[in-house]
């Protein structure tokens, strides 16, 4: 039982370029999100999703896509990088009931230089 | 603008002592608050939560005190230790348990 698995833990990347960060959980979790951390600000939702097949935008959704084709996978899409995009990047899932643990990821530290 | 505000920034506590991190947050349709735990390079990990019908719950060292009518709740460490130095975050959701509101962190240093 791995939990939530993120890759690449690292990740340096030039303006203009795209990539895609992978997250899988082997719970069985429906609902799954990505959130970024940065300095002085905690960790702020980028996308969500309560199921396959639905997705949803979080707080700050722009410069990011997200699909969800099955139950373990969630991957976050960088479409154009850009320097304000550096940040850890973490993935959580959780039981579909309200008020449950949501399990993170070991983060992926993104630099755009 | 940023709905759960968290306080202090950093903090230093001598070992044996009580750290006090605090939160405040403005939606009150906020039905579950969680605080997370974090090691430098690893992800938050869930330390204790409590829902806003309950004033106090209590978790070995750990203790979530809620106060609904100021919007307001904290975490106290007990007999802090140099093993609780971590980042601490409080967090607020609305429904979904993994749509969560995070306050910016409070960095804890217990002193031996």
């Amino acid at each position: 039982n791995a939990g939530v698995t993120q890759t690449p833990k690292f990740q340096v990347l030039k303006t203009g370029q795209s990539m895609t960060l992978q997250c899988a959980q082997d719970m069985n979790h429906e609902y799954m999100s990505w959130y970024r951390q940065d300095p002085g600000m905690g960790l702020r939702l980028i996308h969500y999703s309560v199921g396959a097949g639905i997705t949803d935008q979080g707080e700050v959704p722009n410069g990011y896509n997200v699909s969800r084709s099955t139950t373990e996978d969630f991957p976050l899409r960088l479409l154009s990088a850009a320097p304000s995009q550096t940040s850890v990047y973490f993935c959580a899932s959780s039981y579909s009931s309200q008020g449950t643990e949501a399990f993170f990821g070991q983060g992926t530290r993104l630099t755009v230089v | 603008q940023q709905q759960v505000k968290q306080s202090p920034q950093s903090l230093i506590v001598q070992k044996g002592g009580i750290s006090i991190i605090n939160c405040a947050y403005e939606n009150t349709a906020f039905d579950y608050f969680p605080w997370y735990q974090q090691f430098p390079g690893k992800g938050p990990a869930l330390l204790i939560a409590i829902r806003p019908d309950v004033s106090e719950k209590k978790e070995g060292r750990f203790t979530i005190s809620f106060n609904k009518s100021a919007k307001q709740f904290s975490l106290h460490i007990m007999d802090s230790q140099p093993g609780d130095s971590a980042t601490y975050f409080c967090a607020a959701s609305i429904g979904y348990g993994n749509k969560l509101v995070f306050g910016a962190g409070t960095i804890l240093r217990v002193k031996s």
